[in-house]
């Protein structure tokens, strides 16, 4: 199984430019999330889904669209890039996120850095 | 909104040696999770722990589910060079989103 797939794995964006993130996972996983990487910051939840055609804002969704057409892939766009938005992008997930072991087993992707000028 | 206070934020060991960090909140967490990240790859989890007072050990790392249930603590025993890494907590309330610390970035001198 190749698990949670993220490409690319590095991007440099001009200001203003937009982009999509791609996220894909091959464990029939129901939920699936994005999440951001600064230092100093840890890691902080940008949007998550839990089923094809549900999705919902987390911490820090400003600037950040995402949709769920199919179960496997979760892409996370950036409408119009910013300096801000420059960190190390995490895609992340679980078979469900029901129940009392819901982080237990959370798989992360290898992460996109994001550079924008 | 929920929040965890990991220490330290950086350590620089000998091999050989303990490490221990932290994570404090101002919330109760029904669940403790401790994860690794190393360098250019996502994290990765080591232990889970879902009870008040729970010790749970992996190889040479063992963590603990505070009593108060508003801290956990990991320890690693005779560290060695791949230990190399960010370590990070990551707590679960009632708001049932995942919530994570600052990290504790880990350097082993062999």
């Amino acid at each position: 199984n190749a698990g949670v797939t993220q490409t690319p794995k590095f991007q440099v964006l001009k200001t203003g430019q937009s982009m999509t993130l791609q996220c894909a996972q091959d464990m029939n996983h129901e939920y699936m999330s994005w999440y951001r990487q600064d230092p100093g910051m840890g890691l902080r939840l940008i949007h998550y889904s839990v089923g094809a055609g549900i999705t919902d804002q987390g911490e820090v969704p400003n600037g950040y669209n995402v949709s769920r057409s199919t179960t496997e892939d979760f892409p996370l766009r950036l409408l119009s890039a910013a300096p801000s938005q420059t960190s190390v992008y995490f895609c992340a997930s679980s078979l469900s996120w029901t129940g009392d072991k819901k982080g237990e087993k959370l798989f992360f992707g290898s992460g996109t850095q994001l550079s924008v000028l | 909104g929920q929040q965890l206070n990991q220490s330290p934020q950086s350590m620089f060991i000998q091999e050989g040696e303990d490490v221990s960090m932290n994570c404090t909140s101002s919330s109760i967490f029904n669940t403790w999770l401790w994860y690794k990240q190393d360098p250019g790859e996502g994290p990765v989890l080591l232990i889970a722990l879902y009870k008040a007072g729970e010790l749970t050990s992996n190889g040479r790392l063992t963590a603990q589910f505070g009593i108060t249930r508003k801290d956990s603590f990991l320890n690693i025993s005779a560290s060695i060079p791949s230990d190399v890494g960010i370590y990070f907590c990551a707590g679960q309330g009632g708001s049932e989103k995942l919530v994570f610390g600052k990290g504790t970035k880990l350097t082993v001198n062999p």
